[in-house]
Parts: structure tokens; C-alpha cells; sequence
């Protein structure tokens, strides 16, 4: 079946660690999008990516890192430099010439302790 | 800044009751508004509205977008309490396919 799979749904982390949430899509999207959920304020842009090997920043890149050496996989670190890591984060892609609708992922829940 | 404005945050509705949901925005380069319902993890995509005055239906749920005063909303009748969920308005402006989301309504529905 087509879609896109995170992992892991869950984490726990300590404080100074990093930790890197993997996106991994087959569903051919060219354009890649990780997304930061918490309470009472929606999703708020973290990176994107419409092709390989290029990504830009979002509203709330700093703590984060992406890469993007494979179409089909995007995965985010979330640093030590990150003030306040935990949160729900959302995976989503999209085909750029499609019509721009996203499809998500299941989420990863990020708790820092 | 480009923003999009979800009201109310919250609401509290019984079985059956009819709900308006509400989404204003002010962006630039407005490609089209995306409503999603988001239940436990992954949003899920309800409508997608491009131009004005042409209503979206799908069973008990629709979506109209004024593109003129810069707002949607989305309607269901008759609600059931799997409609309980956050509703999530997005937009999506023609740079880079960005998508700028509200903050959501959060719907309970009780028995």
C-alpha cells in the first residue's frame, strides 16, 4: 500500500541528546514537509524539501536538522539546541505539480524528560 | 505575515446538532483552501476549495470559500459523535507549495 511511514511513534529523550525521526514515502512525492503540532497552535512549518539534495527552512527550523539524499526519505534531527523539543511531529508530502494537497503521516510523539 | 484564523477553538455540541466551523485568512499568492479532521495522529483530508461561491459536499459535511471577504466554512448537520475530532483550515500559496495552517477547532460531539 502506498503512504508515508514515521517511526518511531513514540520517544523518549534525555535532555542534550539528539534524536532523528525517520519519514520514509512511496508514493512518488517530489515535495517533502516536516511539521511541529502542539496544543492550541495548529502546524507550524519545521523544513521542506521539493527535490533531492535541497531543502529549505520554515518558520521554526532552529534545533533542527533535515536531510534529503533519497526522494522517498526525509528524515528530521531534532538537537540538543532545541529549547523545548517535545511535541507531536508530523511527516507530509505532496506531488509539486500536483494539486498541492498534503498527505501525512501517523506522527511521532517527542517527550523529553 | 501570512496567517490563517480558526474560530471558535474549541466547541461542545450534542448529537445532532448542526456546527459551523470558521476559517479567515490573510496571505499572499492564495493557491487554495484545504480543510483536513484530525482524530488521534495523522490529518485526513476532507476539502479542497480553489474558487468562491461553489460548495463542496460529502455527505453531511460542505465547505464553501468566499475568496472576496477571505473566508471559509465548513458545515455538518446532524453531527454523530465520530465527528468529534480537531478541524484543521490550511492554506496553499503558490510559492513553493507552502501551506500555512490555523490552529484548528477542536469538535466534541456528546452522546
Amino acid at each position: 500500500d502506498g503512504g508515508i511511514t514515521q517511526s518511531p511513534k513514540y520517544l523518549f529523550r534525555k535532555e542534550g541528546q539528539n534524536v532523528t525521526l525517520s519519514c520514509e514515502q512511496n508514493l512518488n512525492h517530489d515535495a517533502m514537509y516536516w511539521y511541529r503540532q502542539d496544543p492550541g497552535q495548529g502546524l507550524r512549518l519545521i523544513y521542506y524539501s521539493q527535490i533531492v539534495n535541497d531543502f529549505q527552512k520554515g518558520d521554526i527550523a532552529e534545533g533542527y536538522s533535515v536531510s534529503r539524499e533519497k526522494k522517498e526519505s526525509f528524515p528530521l534531527t531534532v538537537t540538543s539546541a532545541q529549547k523545548n523539543p517535545t511535541a507531536f511531529y508530523l511527516c507530509a508530502s505532496t506531488m509539486t505539480s500536483g494539486t498541492g494537497e498534503l498527505f501525512f503521516g501517523e506522527g511521532s510523539r517527542l517527550t523529553v524528560l | 505575515e501570512d496567517k490563517v484564523v480558526q474560530s471558535p477553538l474549541s466547541l461542545v455540541v450534542h448529537e445532532g446538532d448542526t456546527v459551523t466551523l470558521n476559517c479567515s485568512y490573510e496571505v499572499t499568492n492564495f493557491r487554495s483552501l484545504l480543510w483536513y479532521k484530525q482524530e488521534k495522529k495523522a490529518p485526513t483530508f476532507l476539502f479542497m476549495l480553489t474558487s468562491s461561491g461553489i460548495e463542496k459536499k460529502s455527505g453531511r459535511l460542505s465547505s464553501i470559500l468566499d475568496k472576496k471577504e477571505l473566508f471559509s466554512i465548513l458545515n455538518i448537520t446532524a453531527t454523530q459523535t465520530g465527528d468529534s475530532a480537531v478541524y484543521l483550515c490550511a492554506v496553499l500559496l503558490y510559492n513553493n507549495n507552502d501551506m500555512r495552517f490555523g490552529a484548528g477547532t477542536r469538535l466534541t460531539v456528546k452522546p
